[in-house]
Order: structure tokens, then C-alpha cells, then sequence
């Protein structure tokens, strides 16, 4: 089983402050088959990043992902009141296909 | 409407079971392989089960010790999630998911079904 860790657990940002969310793998991930999700309070995971770099539909562009190998990245670019929410990566090229613990991003 | 919801989850008491639902519509059901997540109050996500398209390919998390079936009925655009010999760990919020595999991970959730195991 591919064990992702996600650290710090905890973000503290302010409004227009750029966010650096990491996740690392505990082996090589295959074509780089990672994922990001956002996830509300009360509501479900929304998809936002898959094949480590590719938006979902209608993500905003601030929203990137970048790495490869067991190092990945989720970056927001300017934060915005909507975007303070938990993350969560996924590798889903094997099974099962495992979550990190996710990174909660909160307002400073 | 592309959508999916769970029915089902309540109260069952230890040693119990429970028959989780989903209703699928507005996409065509059968084309997609279909799982389970879920999610600990305060805590984390947790993969639970999947099942391919014709449901010859199941999958479950080792973690279950054979307590959870899943099954699909393409005919009805349902899937289901079959809970036994529940335990107070199980207490979560249930996820039903649409995965179209290595092409587009879990790109399609239900809003959840909460399941409390208590006596």
C-alpha cells in the first residue's frame, strides 16, 4: 500500500497569500497518477487536480499542481475567502487507491 | 442532472448490519467504475471498495476483514454498499464515488450517508 503524508496539517494564511500545500509518497508514483480534492466543511470532496498538473473542469487557473516521482505540490496562487478548506492528495494508479491525511488551510 | 445519492445510513447497533444505496442519473451508469469512501467524524478520507463496470472487479480495503460487500445493478443505475458485523470504528460518513479510472480519478461524489454504529 502507497502511504501519502501531507505536512503541516495545519496552514495559516492570510487573503492574497500564496499557498504551498506538499504530499509525498512513500514510492514512486506510476505516470504520476496523483490527485487533489478540496473538501468544505458539511460538504463532499470536490475534484481539483488529477495526473498531478491537470485542472478538473471549471477549477479556477489559480489553482496548480506540479511534481512528480513520490514528491508532489498543490499551490494556490492568491487565496481567496473560498479557498479555505481542507485539501486532500490521492494516488489512484494503484490499489488501494490511498488519501493523505489532508492540510487544512485556515485564515490567519 | 449529473448526480448521485446515497440513501440508507442511520443508527445500527454493534454486531449489526446495514444496506447502503446510491442512486445514479444523468450519466450513463455502466460506463464507469463506481466506490465507496468514507469518513471518520473529524477525520480523514478512507477508500472503503470499488467495482469495475460489469462488476467482475472487486475491491476492498484490507482494513474491512471481509465485513463490507459491494455490488451494482446497471439495469436500475444503483449501487450498493452491504454492511455487517459493524463495529464503533465504522461510524463515518458514507461516500458513494464515480471513477473513470486511470483517465479521471474520483471526479463525481454523492453528498454522503451518515452511518452511526452505537448500542
Amino acid at each position: 500500500e502507497i502511504v501519502l503524508t501531507q505536512s503541516p496539517g495545519t496552514l495559516s494564511l492570510s487573503l492574497g497569500e500564496r499557498a504551498t500545500l506538499p504530499c509525498r509518497a512513500s514510492q514512486t508514483l506510476s505516470s504520476n497518477y496523483l490527485a487533489w480534492y478540496q473538501q468544505k466543511p458539511g460538504q463532499a470532496p470536490r475534484l481539483l487536480i488529477y495526473g498531478a498538473f491537470n485542472r478538473a473542469t471549471g477549477i479556477p487557473d489559480r489553482f496548480s499542481g506540479s511534481g512528480s516521482g513520490t514528491d508532489f505540490t498543490l499551490t494556490i496562487s492568491r487565496l481567496e475567502p473560498e479557498d479555505f478548506a481542507v485539501y486532500y492528495c490521492q494516488q489512484y494508479g494503484s490499489s488501494p487507491k490511498t488519501f493523505g491525511q489532508g492540510t487544512k488551510v485556515e485564515i490567519k | 442532472e449529473v448526480q448521485l445519492v446515497e440513501s440508507g445510513g442511520g443508527l445500527v447497533t454493534p454486531g449489526g448490519s446495514l444496506r447502503l444505496s446510491c442512486a445514479a442519473s444523468g450519466f450513463t451508469f455502466s460506463g464507469y467504475t463506481m466506490n465507496w469512501v468514507r469518513q471518520a467524524p473529524g477525520k480523514g478520507l478512507e477508500w472503503v471498495s470499488s467495482i469495475s463496470r460489469d462488476g467482475t472487479y472487486i475491491h476492498y480495503a484490507d482494513s474491512l476483514k471481509g465485513r463490507f460487500t459491494i455490488s451494482r445493478d446497471n439495469a436500475k443505475n444503483s449501487l450498493h454498499l452491504h454492511l455487517t458485523s459493524v463495529r464503533a470504528e465504522d461510524t463515518a460518513v458514507y461516500y458513494c464515488v464515480r471513477d473513470h479510472g486511470l483517465l479521471l480519478p474520483f471526479d463525481l461524489w454523492g453528498q454522503g450517508s451518515l452511518v452511526t454504529v452505537s448500542s
